[in-house]
């Protein structure tokens, strides 16, 4: 199993309501990775989890809110968003910190 | 600071031309290098990565990547392009590999056009 699993694949929200997406990878990778993506932009980084634990945040407002349950899970936790938050968010897994990335399909997010 | 500049962001090919999408990079330190490709509405998929080992880097789909230190450069070639080839294509630099802080770099990415 080569996949990274993202669920839902498409959201839409208001500005006050609470959700959350979730990743899913069953490769026995270690390092697990949220990055926003706008359209025709390059991938950000927003969180990087290494070995269950959060080793780097890129400075994301306290409404995004990453959670780790366990090395095959990957949560983000959605709260009081924005208009401009609104964009594809990618879920990617690797044995180790930046070696090769495997992503997801992604979560296709409208805040509205 | 590790960069990486990718130059074009549009480049159009005719079927069974040359592919060369161009990547520069910045780095102090050796870098690990890595190209991936994006199909609309999907994720991002390896390419090909350099790691410093050979220069020349064979990757899927018939790409190919030339790492170049004195020009710091990594462009990406495929001899006769395919009109599946057709996509966004993201040059990236790593930091600190396997370190705690280690963090991939993207470039602005170069959209693929094939025509038939």
């Amino acid at each position: 199993d080569t996949e990274v699993t993202q669920t839902p694949k498409h959201l839409v929200m208001g500005m006050t309501n609470k959700k959350s997406l979730k990743c899913e990878q069953h490769m026995g990778h270690r390092a697990m990775y949220w990055y926003k993506q706008k359209a025709k932009k390059p991938p950000e980084l927003m969180f990087v989890y290494s070995y269950e634990k959060l080793s780097i945040n890129e400075s994301v407002p306290s409404r995004f809110s990453p959670e780790c349950p366990n090395s095959s899970l990957l949560n983000l936790h959605l709260h009081a968003l924005q208009p401009e938050d609104s964009a594809l968010y990618l879920c990617a897994s690797s044995h180790a910190v930046v070696e090769k990335l495997f992503f997801g399909s992604g979560t296709q997010l409208s805040v509205l | 600071a590790q960069s990486v500049t990718q130059l074009g962001s549009h480049v159009s090919v005719s079927e069974g031309a040359l592919v060369l999408l161009r990547c520069n990079y910045s780095s102090s330190v050796p870098p690990y290098l890595f190209w991936y490709v994006q199909y609309p509405n999907q994720g991002l998929q390896l390419l090909l990565k350099y790691t410093s080992a050979a220069t020349l880097v064979k990757g899927i789909n018939g790409f190919e990547a030339e790492f170049k230190k004195s020009e710091t450069s990594f462009h990406l070639t495929k001899p006769s392009a395919h009109m599946s080839d057709a996509a966004e294509y993201f040059c990236a630099v790593s930091t600190n590999p396997y370190n705690q802080g280690g963090k991939l770099i993207f470039g602005q990415g170069t959209e693929l056009s094939v025509k038939p």
